[in-house]
């Protein structure tokens, strides 16, 4: 059974920090992983989609990678900043016909000005 | 292009009652999924449509639950009677067919939150 972890539940940085968020799943055998941003209230919204056979994949100030051996995903944000304050979840793929997610719990990140 | 947009936004409910969730999926999007979040729990996938028909219900946490997509464009999910421990955040989430999907990622509405009390 897949199983998705991230770490730490909760972050405060202060602004201008560079900083890692972590993911680690238990089964290798996954389509793809995607990170997601949820702010209070809203919806997911999409940061960054990374298949199975890629390794890493940018977007502006954010880098994830992707280590399908060891079952470990990285979300990299240069020089946060207090916009960036979100819910950060992580999901991977398990099935390229359904498209079913198998979602972390997220990491809470707080960028202090 | 109009995002995935979900009704009601809050539910507040007593237990016992039905409450029908509706999301209506980006245009052109056969797939349609629906996720559960409850407090202090990870999002859970509940069902997938692939256009009208379910493709995958293994998430549906009991008969309880009906999901429907007539004619392959907005579904609803029905809860009927509910229960205290329905309470949470459902979200829709929708995405295109084939090598677009697994390429492009999902696209998910703002989710209903509903409260049973």
């Amino acid at each position: 059974k897949q199983e998705v972890t991230q770490i730490p539940a909760a972050l405060s940085v202060p602004e201008g920090e560079n900083l890692v968020l972590n993911c680690s799943f238990t089964d290798s055998a996954i389509y793809n992983l995607q990170w997601f941003r949820q702010d209070p209230g809203k919806g997911l919204t999409s940061l960054l989609l990374i298949q199975s056979s890629q390794r890493e994949q940018t977007s502006g100030r954010l880098n994830a990678s992707l280590d399908k051996s060891s079952g470990r995903s990285t979300l990299y944000i240069a020089a946060s900043q207090p916009g960036d304050s979100a819910t950060y979840l992580c999901a991977v793929s398990i099935s390229g016909n359904t498209g079913k997610l198998i979602f972390g719990q997220g990491t809470t990140l707080q960028v202090k000005p | 292009e109009a995002g995935v947009t979900q009704f009601p936004s809050h539910s507040v409910i007593e237990k016992g009652q039905t409450v029908t969730l509706r999301c209506d999926p980006i245009s052109g999007h056969d797939n349609l999924y629906w996720y559960r979040r409850v407090m202090g729990k990870e999002i859970k996938f509940l069902l997938h449509f692939v256009k009208e028909s379910k493709q995958d219900e293994s998430g549906m946490p009991n008969n309880r639950f009906l999901a429907e997509r007539t004619g392959g464009t907005y579904s609803t999910l029905k809860v009927q009677p509910a229960e205290l421990e329905d309470s949470g955040v459902y979200f829709c989430a929708s995405s295109p067919l084939g090598g677009r999907s697994l390429r492009d990622g999902y696209t998910f509405g703002s989710g209903t939150r509903l409260t049973v009390v």
